[in-house]
């Protein structure tokens, strides 16, 4: 597609539960990001993706939280054992590295509720 | 722009008057920022962007000022409109930290009719 792509859109799952969020990056983009936004706040950053690079991780809130991006594209978000704080939206974002100066392109996150 | 939490500072103006949203910025290194809109329910989208070696750069009804003396940037809205109601976002390019933008906090746009 043209934009970045997450899903699924919604995910209600249980406490304890294994939850795995995926994006798909705007083809070509060598930057890829992971934000928090619980309800009405603002963005919390988990991790950022860049090329090859080792990822920045310092976001990420706990060791139930870990990310992948595998062949440089897709990234999947996964959190082990859910607990209710976790409940948010997840939004990742994309953006060419070619330069510095470059925006980056948000999907429209992923609304996860941990009942 | 500063981390100074995740709560959002809300701006309420009238329609038609104009808006402006500021953001300070930690980093005397960066030398690029984008303000973004985040409409309900959907992920930001890119309003206007300022490279370090402008003060001033205007859009379709949006400036945004550059003040690198005191590292604070500024988003004015001319003649704010019920669909300009959003969450503004403020983004810096962290110089030594491979491209990675670093977003502010956020201030809540509420547009009265």
């Amino acid at each position: 597609g043209a934009g970045v792509s997450q899903s699924p859109s919604n995910k209600v799952t249980e406490k304890g539960k294994d939850v795995e969020l995926r994006c798909d990056p705007i083809s070509g983009h060598t930057a890829l990001y992971w934000y928090r936004q619980s309800l009405g706040q603002g963005l919390e950053f988990l991790i950022y993706f860049q090329g090859n690079s080792a990822p920045d991780k310092s976001g990420l809130p706990s060791d139930r939280f870990s990310a992948e991006r595998t062949g440089g594209s897709v990234s999947t978000l996964t959190i082990q054992r859910t607990q209710q704080e976790d409940s948010a939206v997840y939004l990742c974002a994309s953006s060419l590295s070619r330069g510095r100066n470059t925006e980056a392109f948000f999907g429209q996150g992923t609304r996860l509720t941990v009942v | 722009g500063e981390s100074v939490g995740l709560h959002l500072p809300t701006l309420s103006v009238q329609e038609g008057d104009n808006s402006i949203i500021n953001c300070a910025y930690s980093n005397s290194a960066s030398d690029y920022f984008i303000w973004y809109k985040q409409e309900s329910g959907k992920g930001p989208q890119f309003i206007i962007d300022i490279r370090s070696n402008m003060d001033k750069r205007q859009g379709q009804r949006v400036t945004v000022l550059l003040n690198k003396t005191v590292k604070h940037l500024s988003l004015q809205i001319a003649a704010t409109q019920p669909g300009d109601s959003a969450v503004y976002f403020c983004a810096e390019n962290l110089f030594n930290a491979g491209n990675m933008l670093t977003f502010g906090g956020g201030t809540r746009l509420m547009v009265k009719p």
